[in-house]
């Protein structure tokens, strides 16, 4: 079975052009989450999604980051216009529903972002 | 929210040595503790979780012990094997509110097992 599909893998942009990433979960899992993960650091929650819902988007910056899940399946994640403090690693991951017992989060390679 | 703290940052030992990797959390409410491993350039991938209704879980050469009074938990691997290089996260949940499936990752350990 397909993990936690991710592309692009890599990205070079130049500062104030937009970069999209897209992300296809593992088939049947409704929870859908976007990381971020600086070099040397732990991931940190951007987004959340229960099926097409986003249900916690508390650390996405709003003023230039977008995402969203059409038809609860897959997602993007957008950025426009680009910083430079936005070069990171940008990790999707999917879940069965949550319950009050968490369970595993399935992460994909990671799209590297590199802003110029 | 949640805040978790990791030490130590990294962590050198020779083969076959054990290692012990140190996590505290901050919300008492927190009941699901996972450690994820991260090759170079891989995804995180978990290697065993423990719940708050249990101390001491065990998977082979790893273990993760839970001390919810003092708000710690560590992991514990034997017998260290060069493939055990990598880094380690250690994770704790949002057990409130709508931010209840969030995951609150530590800094990371970078483990190095020398031949």
């Amino acid at each position: 079975e397909a993990g936690v599909v991710q592309s692009p893998r890599y990205k070079i942009i130049e500062k104030k052009q937009p970069v999209a990433f897209w992300c296809n979960p593992i088939s049947g899992h409704n929870t859908l989450y976007w990381y971020l993960q600086n070099l040397g650091q732990g991931p940190e929650l951007l987004i959340r999604y229960e099926n097409e819902e986003a249900v916690d988007d508390s650390q996405l910056p709003k003023d230039r980051f977008s995402a969203e899940r059409l038809k609860g399946v897959d997602s993007t994640l957008k950025i426009q216009p680009a910083e430079l403090g936005d070069s990171a690693v940008y990790l999707c991951a999917s879940s069965f529903r949550l319950t009050r017992d968490h369970g595993e989060l399935f992460f994909g390679e990671g799209s590297r972002l590199t802003v110029l | 929210g949640e805040n978790v703290e990791q030490h130590p940052s990294t962590l050198s030992v020779q083969e076959g040595d054990s290692a012990v990797i140190k996590c505290t959390y901050s919300d008492s409410a927190s009941n699901y503790f996972p450690w994820y491993k991260q090759e170079l350039g891989k995804r995180p991938q978990l290697i065993i979780d423990i719940r708050s209704n249990v101390g001491e879980k065990k998977d082979q050469r790893i273990a993760v012990t839970l001390n919810k009074t003092a708000k710690h938990f560590s992991l514990h691997i034997t017998e260290t094997q060069p493939e055990d290089s990598a880094v380690y996260f250690c994770a704790a949940n949002d057990a409130g509110g709508t931010s209840y499936g969030k995951l609150t990752f530590g800094q990371g350990t970078i483990l190095t097992v020398h031949p």
